[in-house]
């Protein structure tokens, strides 16, 4: 079975730019989770989405968005980028439901610098 | 709010040695997850627990949820230069249908060949 797929794996922008990242779940998993990773916050949940339904979402601004399409695959946008904005940004997709629906597996992530 | 408290922040051992850190909380948790994250790259699951008290393994690896849901503990027997890395653990935040996990701070292993 195919993992957690990340698109692209690296990209650089400048503040004020905005960027689209992409996730792929693994094959029948419906719910994908997205993090933002920095070496001062560490992993910060960001949102989660469910059958194209956003279900929880972290404290972030209002510039980082976020959606997911019929086939379970997601994107999420950051418009206005910042400087702070530059981290792995992580997604992760878990299974249908029950005990395994709290096992989450990430991709490898997409590496944002904003210049 | 709910946190996770992970210690040792960093550990630097020679090859052969075991390895332990812990996750604490002052809050319970129903699940309790370890990954492990090769620079570069995302998370892996190591181990999932989901009963208190319980013990699992994975090979060298061994965790355990906490009897009190509050702590959990992985140990790494006879390390090797691939167990290098940053261990995290996690838990799914209580209430609600959601899959937010959150994060403990990480514990840097490195291993000495």
């Amino acid at each position: 079975k195919a993992g957690v797929t990340q698109t692209p794996r690296y990209l650089i922008k400048t503040r004020g730019q905005q960027v689209t990242l992409s996730c792929s779940p693994i094959s029948g998993h419906r719910s994908v989770s997205w993090y933002q990773q920095t070496p001062g916050q560490g992993l910060q949940f960001l949102f989660e989405y469910f059958s194209e339904t956003q279900r929880n979402k972290g404290n972030f601004p209002g510039r980082f968005s976020g959606r997911q399409f019929s086939n379970s695959r997601s994107e999420m946008n950051v418009s206005t980028l910042e400087l702070g904005d530059s981290a792995l940004y992580l997604c992760a997709s878990s299974g249908p439901g029950g005990l395994d629906s709290d096992e989450q597996f990430f991709g490898p992530g997409t590496r944002l610098t904003v210049l | 709010g709910q946190q996770l408290n992970q210690s040792p922040q960093s550990m630097f051992i020679q090859e052969g040695e075991d390895v332990s850190m812990n996750c604490t909380s002052s809050s319970i948790f129903n699940t309790w997850l370890w990954y492990k994250q090769d620079p570069g790259e995302g998370p892996v699951l190591l181990i999932a627990l989901y009963k208190a008290g319980e013990l699992t393994s994975n090979g060298r690896l061994t965790a355990q949820f906490g009897i009190t849901r509050k702590d959990s503990f992985l140990n790494i027997s006879a390390s090797i230069p691939s167990d290098v890395g940053i261990y995290f653990c996690a838990a799914p935040l209580l209430g609600g249908a959601t899959n937010k996990l959150i994060f403990g701070t990480g514990t840097l292993l490195a291993v000495q060949p």
